[in-house]
């Protein structure tokens, strides 16, 4: 495989559930970054891990867990979750924070 | 911090014609500027991007212009095709500070043939 890949890429869940996603780079960077993309809302950065240290936190809820095991894996776990949170999750990485990004497709979360 | 205004938010053209999409910054010591396409279905990919010391870069039927006295840059796509038919985002940031990319709230291009 190449590139940025995300699962799942659909994701329908309770408020009261806890579910994962998973984002995996093979393109050998050293930054990773998961983005939040909202109907008519301009793509919001959620975290940014640089060598699997998170070196932003962009005001997230604590119901968004970040997770980064080493550097070609991210994970973002969910729990008690919102209807609001329903969105569109972008996983990212880069070659050094901010360089030119490559994007995965995405996992669409639906929150009931 | 920086803020990114993009206009207009949909545009439609015939195939054939051009495309001009503007974004203005705040942040005068922003220095990068990347424009993102995002085609239904995936997620946004890297198109043209353009540092604070040129005013102009293209690449084919693409092309970017800035100005940072006015604080704006812009997409210019020409001959445009069904395929150029995605949203487009523009982003500043100050790269040199690795500062976090500010996305514009993108475009919704509609070329039709």
């Amino acid at each position: 495989e190449t590139g940025v890949t995300q699962t799942p890429r659909h994701l329908v869940m309770g408020m009261t559930n806890k579910k994962s996603l998973k984002c995996e780079q093979h393109l050998g960077h050293n930054a990773m970054y998961w983005y939040k993309q909202s109907a008519k809302k301009p793509l919001e950065l959620m975290f940014v891990y640089s060598l699997e240290e998170r070196v932003e936190n962009n005001s997230v809820p604590s119901r968004f867990s970040p997770e980064c095991p080493n550097s070609s894996h991210l994970f973002l776990h969910l729990h008690t979750l919102q209807p609001e949170d329903s969105a569109l999750y972008l996983c990212a990485s880069s070659q050094d924070t901010f360089r030119e990004l490559f994007f995965g497709e995405g996992s669409r979360l639906t929150v009931l | 911090g920086e803020n990114v205004e993009q206009h207009p938010s949909t545009l439609s053209v015939q195939e054939g014609d051009s495309a001009v999409i503007k974004c203005t910054y705040s942040d005068s010591a922003s220095n990068y500027f990347p424009w993102y396409k995002q085609e239904l279905g995936k997620g946004p990919q890297l198109i043209i991007d353009i540092r604070s010391n040129v005013g102009e870069k293209k690449d084919q039927r693409i092309a970017v212009t800035l100005n940072k006295t006015a604080k704006h840059f812009s997409l210019h796509i020409t001959e445009t095709q069904p395929e150029d038919s995605a949203v487009y985002f523009c982003a500043a940031s100050n790269n040199n500070a690795g500062n976090m990319l500010t996305f514009g709230g993108g475009t919704r291009l509609m070329v039709k043939p």
